[in-house]
């Protein structure tokens, strides 16, 4: 089946920090990757597409200049979280779709817990 | 605004026992609807429904869209306690009549099974 890979699963850091995660389709091209931020015992929000070769789409109200992204290859995106403060601190999920094919359900990474101090 | 509402919110069972979960949805563009079980870490997917009245079935759960109704539930049989977890409803949406599309999460069912 489709396999989506996130690292890191954890980060604690010092406020100030950017903080890299990485999110790669294992066996297929995916040409859309999607982030989500969750909080505690809240459902999974959607904040940016990402493109491979072009500019993430972001949701409203996320800030493109605090959470970077880069698609640069088709299984692999990148969110940057950056100058990070304790109010970013939250469960950062990826997900991928499969190119290939039809209307293809989205898998998930296992997803990385921010903590910032 | 898209919008996915799940009821119940939280359900406690004994074993064995047979549930129901619920999924009503508002979407503009709708073409999917999808299940997805969550433990500990991200979801992963259980279903995905595009057209009515088709029942998906995986071992002991099972699920059904109907779009007259707007609505999805998810049944699962014969309950273990390795069934404990949320199960998330999502309904993907198109974007703008092309081929872009992105998800809309429900807040989620909390299932608890014991023994």
């Amino acid at each position: 089946g489709a396999v989506v890979s996130q690292h890191p699963s954890r980060v604690i850091c010092k406020s100030g920090t950017s903080v890299k995660i990485e999110c790669r389709s294992l066996d297929f091209q995916a040409t859309t990757m999607f982030w989500y931020r969750q909080f505690p015992k809240q459902s999974l929000m959607l904040m940016a597409t990402s493109n491979e070769g072009s500019k993430a789409t972001y949701e409203q109200g996320v800030e493109k200049d605090k959470f970077l992204i880069n698609h640069a290859s088709l299984t692999l995106s990148t969110l940057t979280v950056t100058s990070a403060h304790p109010e970013d601190s939250s469960f950062y999920i990826c997900s991928a779709r499969d190119d290939w094919g039809a209307n293809q359900p989205q898998h998930f990474g296992d997803g990385t817990r921010l903590s910032i101090l | 605004e898209d919008k996915v509402v799940q009821s119940p919110l939280s359900l406690v069972v004994h074993e064995g026992d047979t549930v129901t979960l619920n999924c009503s949805y508002e979407v503009t563009n709708f073409r999917s609807l999808l299940w997805y079980k969550q433990e500990k870490k991200a979801p992963t997917f259980l279903f995905m429904l595009t057209s009515s009245g088709i029942e998906k079935k995986s071992g002991r759960l099972s699920s059904i869209l109907d779009k007259k109704e707007l609505s999805s539930i998810l049944n699962i049989t014969a309950t273990q306690t390795g069934d404990s977890a949320i199960y998330l409803c999502a309904v993907d949406d198109v974007i703008n009549t092309g081929t872009a599309s992105k998800l809309t999460f429900g807040t989620g069912t909390r299932l608890q099974v014991t023994l």
